[in-house]
Parts: structure tokens; sequence; C-alpha cells
């Protein structure tokens, strides 16, 4: 079946843009979330989703950055005012069941982010 | 604070050699543990898993060693490929905890045909 999938792939930005990224994923998966991964650099998370529970955005490492989920589908993180320091891979999972805590989680292939 | 962290970033090995890749945690409370495997342009790909109660663990080709006494965790490649080559990330859970995993830095792994 079809995996985790997120679009754009690629995405080139002029400083102070807003861009949208966006990650659908696994059907029937409850839980989702989004990562950063700078180069060279290990996952840092974001923000998690789990059904109609207020998401945990505990990651989120300032106010210019937002996420959003609809249901149990798709969902599309948002930095507004990109600076240089937000070039990254953005890298979205899903998982079916997270109340069970060795859940595995599918990973996209990410998006990478480029401000110039 | 507590983290998950990886020795060495970066293990060169020629073809067919077996390969160890470590990982440290400070977590004594951690009691899951993960290994994936993220190729160049792709996502981290699921390898195996070791829950606490449990010292050793084999897949196909990998075997997971966990010392808890040490809190070290080590992922075993046997006779290496080059597919194999990729950063390889372990990443840590807490029963009762958080459901977000904490990732280490990873180590790129090299396979010289």
């Amino acid at each position: 079946g079809a995996g985790v999938s997120q679009s754009p792939s690629n995405k080139v930005t002029e400083k102070g843009k807003d861009v949208e990224l966006r990650c659908d994923p696994i059907s029937g998966h409850t839980a989702l979330y989004w990562y950063r991964q700078r180069l060279g650099q290990g996952l840092e998370f974001l923000i998690y989703f789990q059904g109609n529970s207020a998401p945990d955005k505990s990651g989120l490492p300032s106010d210019r950055f937002s996420a959003e989920r609809t249901g149990e589908s798709v969902s599309t993180l948002t930095i507004q005012r990109t600076q240089q320091e937000d070039s990254a891979v953005y890298l979205c999972a899903s998982s079916l069941r997270p109340d069970t805590y060795q859940e595995t989680q599918y990973f996209g292939p990410g998006t990478r982010l480029l401000v110039l | 604070g507590e983290s998950v962290g990886l020795h060495l970033p970066t293990l060169s090995v020629q073809e067919g050699d077996n390969s160890i890749i470590n990982c440290a945690y400070s977590n004594s409370a951690s009691d899951y543990f993960i290994w994936y495997k993220q190729e160049s342009g792709k996502g981290p790909q699921f390898i195996i898993d070791i829950r606490s109660n449990m010292d050793k663990r084999q897949g196909q080709r990998v075997t997971v060693l966990l010392n808890k006494t040490v809190k070290h965790l080590s992922l075993q490649i046997a006779a290496t490929q080059p597919g194999d080559s990729a950063v390889y990330f372990c990443a840590e859970k807490t029963t009762g905890g958080s459901y977000i995993p904490t990732f280490g830095r990873g180590t790129s792994l090299i396979v010289h045909p």
C-alpha cells in the first residue's frame, strides 16, 4: 500500500516569505509527527497529532511555526516569515497505534526547504 | 539533561566486513529502543527494535545488543553491503512517557566496494 507522502519534495523560498508543507499519512494511522532535520544532524521533534486530541506543540521552535491536521488525514506545516536558519529537511511520520509505546513510525521522504 | 547520542559520527568499512554502530543513552528509565536507517534523500526506515527485558535481538543480517548496565546499544550488520551505506539513528522511548521517541544524532556508514 501507499506510504507516507510529502509535498513538495523541494522548496526554495526567499527570506521573509511564508511556506506550507504537506503530509499525507498512511490511511488509518491515527498519529502524525513532524520533525526537522538539519544537515548532518538528527531528528528534531516539532509537533505531534493524535486523533482528536489537542496536538503536542512542545517542539515548535517559535511562533512562526504552526501546523494543522484535518481529522486523521492530511497535515500542513506552515512556516511564516522564513529565515535562513529554517533551511532543513522537514520529515513527517505516521503511526497506527500510538497508545502502544512500541508502535513503529513510518516516515515520508521529506521536504527539503532552502531559504535564500 | 537526558539524551541519546552516538559515539562515532562516521564509520567506513569494506564490503563483506561486519559493521558495529554504537549508541549511548543516559535516561535509565528508557525501556524501548529502535534503530532506523536513512538513505540519502529518503526518510528514516525502521530496521529493528528491542525492549529492555532483552539483551539481544536478531533480524536479517542485523543484530541489536542492549547493555543496560552501561546504558549502551549497538547495531551489528553482518557482511556489510554497499546498499547498507546510510545514516543510522538510534531512538529511545520510556513506558508511560512520551509517545515521541528521542533520536540520537546518527552515524554515517560508508561501505567501500
